[in-house]
Parts: structure tokens; C-alpha cells; sequence
């Protein structure tokens, strides 16, 4: 059965502060790992990663994945108060088309 | 674009009661999703097609039906609802295989089972 595990569940700091969020995966024919962000409302995608070791960024986030390790790790640096959500990783099934979460990590940023 | 637009926003039924949450999209996306998520937990598949007239069961299918008639619309049937059900549900949209599954959620509709 297709899991993913996040760590830590939640997770409180001040700003200014850096945080990486943990995503463990156990996946049978992976094709790819997203990362999304869920404030108030509806998830709103952040990364895809495909390959191994690859980096990406975007502003204070990044993200990379480790196919050998079958984990991903995202980076926040130099946390804001609108950093605060839940931060889901999904990892997605190529032969069944699904996507599979886990059940988040909730980042509070205290100012 | 619109992007994935769902319909209630809110809604509370008594028990026993049918209802069908609307979902759709206007990306010409291929495939499309259900989720339900509860309180601390992540998004379970409840439901998902990959094109039109072809549906299938995800993680959570029990006390659920859906329909895919054309490929922007994928209503959601709850037929006797039941205080399990009290969630908040997404509709999604994805192109699908081969071009990437970074999949477009709609804002939820948070459904209350009294």
C-alpha cells in the first residue's frame, strides 16, 4: 500500500526563523513527489520533483528529493507570518494515476 | 480561466438526507478528483475519472457516486448522508498522465451531517 509520512505534524517558530519539513514515501512505480501549501482553503501547488537531487526554488522555498532515500525535504527560509498553513506532500502513483498524501505539517510563525 | 469551481460553498443535511456537490473546470483538463479531508488528516481520494464517461474508486468510495458526462463537469452524490460524512471535500483537475499530475483544487465545500 502506497504511504507517505510527514514530519514533523506540527511545528511553531518564530519570524525570521528556518524550517525544513520532512516527506517520507513508500510508492510502488513512482513517477513524481509535490509539495503543496493549504492556508484557509484549497491546496495551492508549490513544487513537482521528478528527479534525484535536483534542487527547486522559488523566492524563500526550496525543495529536493532523494529517490534512493525515497524522502523530500522543503526549506523555508527566513520565515514570514503568511508562511503560516498546513504543508502537504504528495506523492503520485505513475501506474494508477493517484496521488497519495500525507497528512501534513501545520507551521505556525509566530512574529 | 475560472480555474476548478465547486458549488455549495456550505452546506449542512440532516441525516438520511441526498445532496450532490458540483464541480467544474474550465482547463480542459482530462482527469479529475474528489477528496474528502477531515480535521488533522490529509486529502483521501474518494473518487476520480480519467476522461469523460469513465469513473473509478479511490481510498474512501463507500456512500458515494459520481458521474463524469462531460469532460469540464464531475458532480459528487452523496445518496443517504450519514454524520461520517461531516467534511470538507475538493474537487480537482489534472492533465493527467504524461504531462505532469500537478492537480488544480477547487476552494472545498464543507458539508455538515446533523
Amino acid at each position: 500500500e502506497d504511504k507517505v509520512v510527514q514530519s514533523p505534524l506540527s511545528l511553531v517558530v518564530h519570524e525570521g526563523d528556518t524550517v525544513t519539513l520532512n516527506c517520507s514515501y513508500e510508492v510502488t512505480n513512482f513517477r513524481s513527489l509535490l509539495w503543496y501549501k493549504q492556508e484557509k482553503k484549497a491546496p495551492t501547488f508549490l513544487f513537482m520533483l521528478t528527479s534525484s537531487g535536483i534542487e527547486k526554488k522559488s523566492g524563500r522555498l526550496s525543495s529536493i528529493l532523494d529517490k534512493k532515500e525515497l524522502f523530500s525535504i522543503l526549506n523555508i527560509t527566513a520565515t514570514q507570518t503568511g508562511d503560516s498553513a498546513v504543508y502537504l506532500c504528495a506523492v503520485e502513483n505513475g501506474g494508477s494515476e493517484k496521488l497519495v498524501f500525507g497528512k501534513g505539517t501545520k507551521l505556525t510563525v509566530n512574529p | 480561466n475560472a480555474g476548478v469551481t465547486q458549488t455549495p460553498k456550505f452546506r449542512i443535511l440532516k441525516i438520511g438526507q441526498s445532496m450532490t456537490l458540483q464541480c467544474t473546470q474550465d482547463m480542459n483538463h482530462n482527469y479529475m478528483y474528489w477528496y474528502r479531508q477531515d480535521p488533522g488528516m490529509g486529502l483521501k481520494l474518494i473518487y476520480y475519472s480519467v476522461g469523460a464517461g469513465i469513473t473509478d474508486k479511490g481510498e474512501v468510495p463507500n456512500g458515494y457516486n459520481v458521474s463524469r458526462s462531460t469532460t469540464e463537469d464531475f458532480p459528487l452524490r452523496l445518496e443517504l448522508a450519514a454524520p461520517s460524512q461531516t467534511s470538507v471535500y475538493f474537487c480537482a483537475s489534472s492533465y493527467g498522465q504524461g504531462l505532469g499530475n500537478e492537480q488544480f483544487f477547487g476552494p472545498g465545500t464543507r458539508l455538515t451531517v446533523l
